[in-house]
Parts: structure tokens; sequence; C-alpha cells
């Protein structure tokens, strides 16, 4: 099963509008992080933004909060004013704290167009 | 603030030759990670390091991988006789933390793109 979907495979957006990216996730683990990862074309993956299961208040880092609704399993990203320079591969991890290493399992991605 | 480095940064080899990565982590960062990257998929786990020390392979790393990080600084990913399924991204990352530290985000570098002839 997977533990992490993303179930839009492209989203556009224009420029300085808003937009949301949906992950939901499965875990038995009551503790956990999840985080948030862009990769623009030239392939390198960039943090964005981490979500434990135990913090009370939605992560917010600038133009990037996090929607996280526990009961439903799902920690949607949302991008707040977008730039041309969003445009990329936008991938959902998760960590699970019970596996000590802390190897993150990511969802298949959403891949983000915005439009002038 | 150097990030983590990953050389080559592309391989091209033929069917059935040997691959040699190398993966610079950040330098305070204990534990090191390499994943692999197929063309639209998210990243899949293959090993962990903390120091020096292996800790966890995936079912993916077959007998034809193998990782080393001998003095918990840089770690190497060796493939011996690459098929074409070898070829992919190869990401190495790197985290700082002790124990159970779900919150240190890891830190990703460029990658190294094989690809088998």
């Amino acid at each position: 099963a997977q533990k992490i979907t993303q179930t839009q495979p492209g989203m556009f957006v224009q420029e300085k509008e808003a937009v949301t990216l949906d992950c939901t996730y499965d875990t038995s683990d009551p503790s956990y992080g999840l985080f948030w990862y862009k990769q623009p074309s030239s392939g390198e993956m960039i943090f964005l933004i981490y979500q434990g299961s135990y913090d009370q208040q939605n992560a917010t880092e600038g133009r990037y909060s996090l929607n996280f609704q526990k009961a439903r399993k799902s920690a949607n990203l949302v991008i707040s004013a977008s730039q041309l320079g969003d445009s990329a591969m936008y991938f959902c991890a998760m960590r699970e704290l019970y596996n000590q290493g802390g190897k993150l399992i990511f969802g298949q991605g959403t891949e983000l167009s915005v439009k002038p | 603030d150097t990030g983590v480095s990953q050389n080559p940064r592309h391989k091209i080899t033929k069917r059935g030759q040997n691959v040699t990565f190398r993966c610079d982590p950040i330098s305070e960062h204990n534990r090191l990670y390499w994943y692999r990257q197929t063309l639209g998929q998210g990243p899949e786990f293959l090993t962990y390091f903390q120091n020096e020390a292996q800790l966890e392979k995936s079912r993916l790393l077959s007998d034809r991988f193998s990782a080393e990080r001998p003095k918990g600084s840089f770690s190497t990913l060796e493939i011996q006789r690459t098929e074409q399924g070898d070829s992919a991204m190869y990401l190495c990352a790197s985290s700082s933390g002790q124990g159970k530290s779900a919150n240190q985000p890891q830190h990703f570098g460029d990658g190294t793109r094989l690809s088998i002839l």
C-alpha cells in the first residue's frame, strides 16, 4: 500500500495566485514527520517545510504553509503568491519515528507550472 | 556553508561495467542516506549510515550494490555489473541528530545521473 499519495500529477496556477498541492499519508506510527521538497528541472531536492505529528499549529515558512489535518491524514502544501520560479516538481515525504534511521518515504510528486 | 556534494554529476557507461559515485555530506552531519530516483517517480530509499556504520539497507539494494562510509565523512556507492535497469538519478542526503529526531530535514545533493548504454 502507498504510504504517501499525491493524486495530482500536474497542476497549473496563474502567477501571484495561491495553489494547494495535495498529500495524504498512511502510517500506524503515532509519531512521524511530514516534509515537502521542491525539485526544479536542474534536479536538486530543496527542503521547504516540516510538520510534526504532535505539532498543534500548522507549519509556515514564508510563502509556504502546510494544511495539516491529522484525522484525515492529509498534509497539503499551500503556496501563496505564486512566482514563475515556483515551477517545479513538488514531493511530499514522511519519516516514521519508530524507524530510528529516519529514512524518508516519498510520494510520486506533483508538477507545478506557474503561468505568467 | 557548503551543501551536500556529489560526483560525478553524470555517468554514462556500458552495460556490465562497474561504476562508483561519491557523496560528501554537510560536515557536521552524522547521518548519510542514498536514494534512487527514476523518471517521473519520487526518490526511493537505498541505504543509511550513522557515522561509519551502515544501519539499514533497502531490498532495492541488490548484491551488486555496495556502499561505504569508511571514516564517517564521505560515502561511496558502487554498482557492479551494471544493468539497463540501473539507469536513474542517485541522490545523497545528509542530516544531523541523534536517536529519534523526526524533525531534522535531510539536505540533498544535486545527484548523479547514471545512464547505461
